[in-house]
């Protein structure tokens, strides 16, 4: 079946620093969305990518999907303490659009 | 204005028993989901309705039954708790346009606890 991976699972930053989750998956995608879970709370939308290529900016983050929709990842440019948390990626297979399959996460902790 | 609103927010219970989750959304969405999140935060789909029709469910044991009076709400009853059971289950709700895949809103979790 489907499978979602992500790279790396845990990060440590020092403030500042720049940090970047990669996603992977196993088949293509019809598209992709990133969710930001904060400790203690629920996954929030950060965004979704539908285009082969396409790049979106959202402030100090930067989002990516590969040209063959199979993977993705998120930049966090000058990290700041309120970064912290878990980001996820969710893809729907191009197959079984019911689906939503979550990648394990990578869990970002910030170093002030 | 709770968009998904889940209850209880924490639930702890010994092994054997039943206990039930309730969900709602107030965002008009016609498609819900239930997933469970394991100690390493592996975040799992457990089932998904549309209009109050299941859509999608995983390979989860028959203890768990989902029940949607109407699509506006989503329930989770599990029957004979297991210790395997423990972990964070969140609600989640989206709006299904045709093939289009919309972005999920979730709600606040509720964390079991089977000892």
């Amino acid at each position: 079946g489907q499978q979602v991976m992500q790279i790396p699972q845990y990060q440590h930053v020092q403030e500042g620093e720049d940090f970047t989750t990669y996603c992977n998956s196993s088949t293509t995608l019809s598209n992709i969305q990133w969710y930001k879970q904060r400790p203690g709370g629920h996954p929030v939308f950060l965004i979704q990518l539908v285009k082969s290529g396409e790049v979106k900016k959202q402030k100090r983050l930067t989002f990516q999907f590969g040209e063959a929709k199979k993977n993705s990842s998120l930049h966090i440019t000058a990290t700041q303490t309120t970064d912290v948390g878990t980001y996820f990626c969710a893809g729907r297979s191009k197959t079984s659009y019911d689906k939503v399959i979550f990648g394990p996460g990578t869990s970002l902790s910030v170093i002030p | 204005d709770t968009a998904v609103s889940q209850t209880p927010k924490y639930l702890v219970t010994q092994m054997g028993n039943d206990k039930s989750i309730k969900c709602e959304q107030n965002l008009g969405h016609d498609t819900m989901y239930w997933y469970k999140q394991d100690s390493k935060k592996f975040l799992k789909i457990m089932f998904s309705y549309n209009n109050k029709e299941l859509i999608i469910n995983e390979t989860v044991p028959n203890r768990f039954s989902p029940k949607s009076p109407d699509k506006a709400h989503l329930n989770l009853h599990i029957n004979s708790l297991e210790l395997g059971d423990s972990a964070v289950y969140f609600c989640a709700s989206s709006q299904l346009d045709g093939r289009a895949f919309n972005e999920q809103f979730f709600g606040p979790g509720t964390r079991l606890t089977v000892l």
